[in-house]
């Protein structure tokens, strides 16, 4: 049983670039949680996904956007990147209408220059 | 803003118990105390979560205080793999996905 996969691990930008984030959730899961971890910080909520739409959002700017796919696998775009988006970010799977318990991925380390 | 308190960080000798203590004290009634745990450069690992009971599973025990404005998370014979930063987090039961983390309790195992 796949857990949560993310890609890529590791990214280096530079200030201005556009980025774009994968992930897969856990087998059987519907739901896709994305955060941000700054170093030394607890996650930090971004959006979630569910059933293809944006149903929950955090305090994150425009420049954050996503995508759910029909298999359920989601996408984190982030614009005019800035050294401040330097940060662990991290997917997270769930099941809706089950539990709130979520999975979480070995999450994508982004280096903004 | 983290809806939990949290020590920053402690110590525990191998083999021994480990208690993490949490404090929720504005949480509402349907409002679930979950528990993660993040080793070093990894995501975070759920561990263990409940309503009002104190629950148990293979990983750890879960007590909340009768008012719920508090609860520990005990791991029962620490090792050093369990040498991790605990988030305890609250929140509905609802798949709402909105969990607000703190920045948690680094939790040491010493040999």
């Amino acid at each position: 049983d796949a857990g949560v996969t993310q890609s890529p691990t590791h990214l280096i930008k530079t200030r201005g670039q556009q980025v774009t984030l994968r992930c897969s959730p856990k087998s059987g899961h519907d739901t896709v949680s994305w955060y941000q971890q700054a170093l030394g910080q607890g996650p930090q909520f971004i959006f979630q996904y569910y059933e293809e739409e944006e149903r929950q959002r955090g305090n994150f700017p425009d420049r954050f956007s996503g995508h759910q796919f029909p298999n359920y696998s989601s996408e984190l775009n982030v614009n005019a990147l800035l050294l401040g988006d330097s940060a662990l970010y991290l997917c997270a799977s769930s099941l809706e209408g089950v539990t709130d318990t979520q999975y979480f991925g070995p999450g994508t380390r982004l280096t903004v220059l | 803003d983290a809806k939990t308190t949290q020590p920053p960080s402690m110590d525990c000798a191998e083999g021994r118990a480990a208690n993490l203590p949490c404090n929720h004290s504005t949480i509402s009634g349907n409002e679930y105390v979950y528990w993660y745990r993040q080793i070093h450069s990894q995501g975070p690992q759920y561990i263990i979560h409940g309503l009002k009971n104190n629950e148990t599973n293979e990983m750890a025990s879960l007590i909340i205080t009768e008012d719920r404005k508090s609860s520990t998370l005990i791991l029962p014979h620490a090792t050093l793999r369990d040498t991790a930063v605990y988030y305890c987090i609250v929140g509905p039961n609802t798949n709402a996905g909105k969990s607000t983390f703190g920045d948690g309790t680094t939790l040491t195992v010493k040999p």
